[in-house]
């Protein structure tokens, strides 16, 4: 089945500092979203993107839907301690079946 | 409550067992999906109801689970002859459809952690 590639599948940075992930695909979607889960939660949405090419932020969160729409990527600017967590992107296959990536674990040293 | 409600929340049963798994979505949603997921895994698609009908059960992995939505809303995840490798955390999300909502916004439970000994 179609597969999402997501790198690093982990993180450890220092407080304060800029995350960046990413997310490809072998097949195209129309449609990406970023999810973050938090330990013995469900995922939440953090930011959806509808177009190729297509920048949109959300607070210290900026994503980005690539071009080829196969790839996408999630930057986090200044981070702070909840933003620990485990990162899935999400492709959007039809209209409602969303196929996640295994996901970037974030870990924060204060 | 607001959210989306699972229950339950821990379930550990013997190999070969019947386990049921609920799900209360959002009022009001009428989309439900049940998915999988292993650990250090993303959570993998099992099938989505709109109302009482199950439009894309091909996440199913085989005869043994089946799952009902017989008015629409509560949800429940059945598994017969339980194996080891059905052993994982069972997520539910609802989501509104058409005008209002977001394409893809799927609101999840906190899950049901099924261990199969």
């Amino acid at each position: 089945g179609q597969q999402l590639n997501q790198s690093p599948q982990s993180m450890f940075i220092q407080e304060g500092e800029d995350v960046s992930m990413n997310c490809t695909s072998s097949s195209i979607f129309n449609t990406w979203l970023w999810y973050k889960q938090d330990p013995g939660e469900g995922p939440v949405l953090l930011i959806a993107l509808y177009k190729a090419g297509e920048l949109t932020s959300n607070g210290r969160l900026t994503a980005q839907f690539g071009i080829t729409r196969k790839d996408s990527f999630l930057n986090i600017s200044a981070s702070i301690p909840s933003d620990v967590g485990i990162y899935f992107c999400a492709g959007l296959q039809g209209a409602q079946k969303l196929v996640f990536g295994q996901g970037t674990r974030l870990t924060i040293n204060p | 409550g607001a959210g989306v409600s699972q229950t339950p929340s821990n379930k550990v049963t013997e190999k070969g067992k019947y386990v049921e798994l609920r799900c209360d979505p959002i009022s009001g949603h009428t989309a439900l999906y049940w998915y999988r997921q292993s650990l250090g895994q993303g959570p993998e698609f099992l099938i989505y109801f709109q109302g009482t009908g199950a439009a894309d059960d091909s996440g199913l992995p085989n005869d043994r689970f089946f799952a009902v939505r017989p008015e629409g809303s509560v949800s429940t995840l059945k598994i017969q002859r339980t194996e080891r490798g059905d052993s994982a955390v069972y997520l539910c999300a609802s989501s509104l459809t058409g005008s209002g909502s977001r394409t893809g916004e799927l609101f999840f439970g906190e899950g049901s952690r099924l261990t199969v000994l």
